[in-house]
């Protein structure tokens, strides 16, 4: 079974340009979440989507952004660019609920550097 | 809110010398759950082990396994007979109502050889 991927692997942005990333979740899972990774916050959670609507978001203004289509491939999309948003944004893709029957399966992330 | 503590920013081992790794968590919930994630340079996080809170039995994964004190709310992760390989970055995670992760800010562990 294939898993998680994420594209690009790396992007490189000027401020106020925008970016859309990608996440195919592995076959038959319907949920995805994305997690923005930096040193100085650690991981911290954007949004999660299930069946094309999004369940829970976390603290980030909107620019940030993102949707599920109905084969629960997902795009996430920041607007405005600004310095900070330098980061890595993980993917993650899970069956259903959160338990341990179905842990987060995590991409290899998307690199994003705002010049 | 739930939040979850990972005390130790850095942590350092001999080959084949077992370490251990600490976790303590906040929650309210009754119901949920634990997990410990690796990322290692490559940074893809991989999941190492799993633990459902109404289990009382601690979780073991080869040579990976838990103490878990549900009462002190604390998860720690040994890691015997460490291996070079096993060097990376370790989160510690709980669930939160039934959608969401929480992930500590992690361990940093390096294997000596």
């Amino acid at each position: 079974k294939a898993g998680v991927t994420q594209t690009p692997r790396y992007l490189i942005k000027t401020r106020g340009q925008q970016v859309t990333l990608s996440c195919s979740p592995i076959s038959g899972h319907r949920s995805v979440s994305w997690y923005q990774q930096t040193p100085g916050q650690g991981l911290q959670f954007l949004f999660e989507y299930f069946s094309e609507t999004q369940r829970n978001k976390g603290n980030f203004p909107g620019r940030f952004s993102g949707r599920q289509f109905s084969n629960s491939r997902s795009e996430m999309n920041v607007s405005t660019l600004e310095l900070g948003d330098s980061a890595l944004y993980l993917c993650a893709s899970s069956l259903e609920r959160a338990s341990t029957d179905s842990p987060l399966h995590f991409g290899n992330g998307t690199r994003l550097t705002v010049t | 809110a739930q939040t979850v503590t990972q005390s130790q920013p850095e942590m350092s081992v001999q080959e084949a010398e077992t370490v251990t790794l600490s976790c303590t968590y906040d929650t309210s919930e009754s119901d949920y759950y634990l997990f410990w994630y690796k990322q290692p340079p490559s940074r893809q996080m991989i999941l190492v082990i799993r633990q459902e809170a109404y289990k009382q039995q601690n979780a073991t994964e080869n040579r990976f396994s838990v103490n878990f004190q549900k009462a002190a709310k604390s998860f720690s992760l040994k890691i015997s007979d460490s291996q070079l390989g096993d060097a990376a970055m370790y989160f510690c995670v709980t669930t939160s109502g039934t959608y969401k992760y929480i992930f500590g800010t992690g361990t940093r562990l390096k294997v000596l050889a």
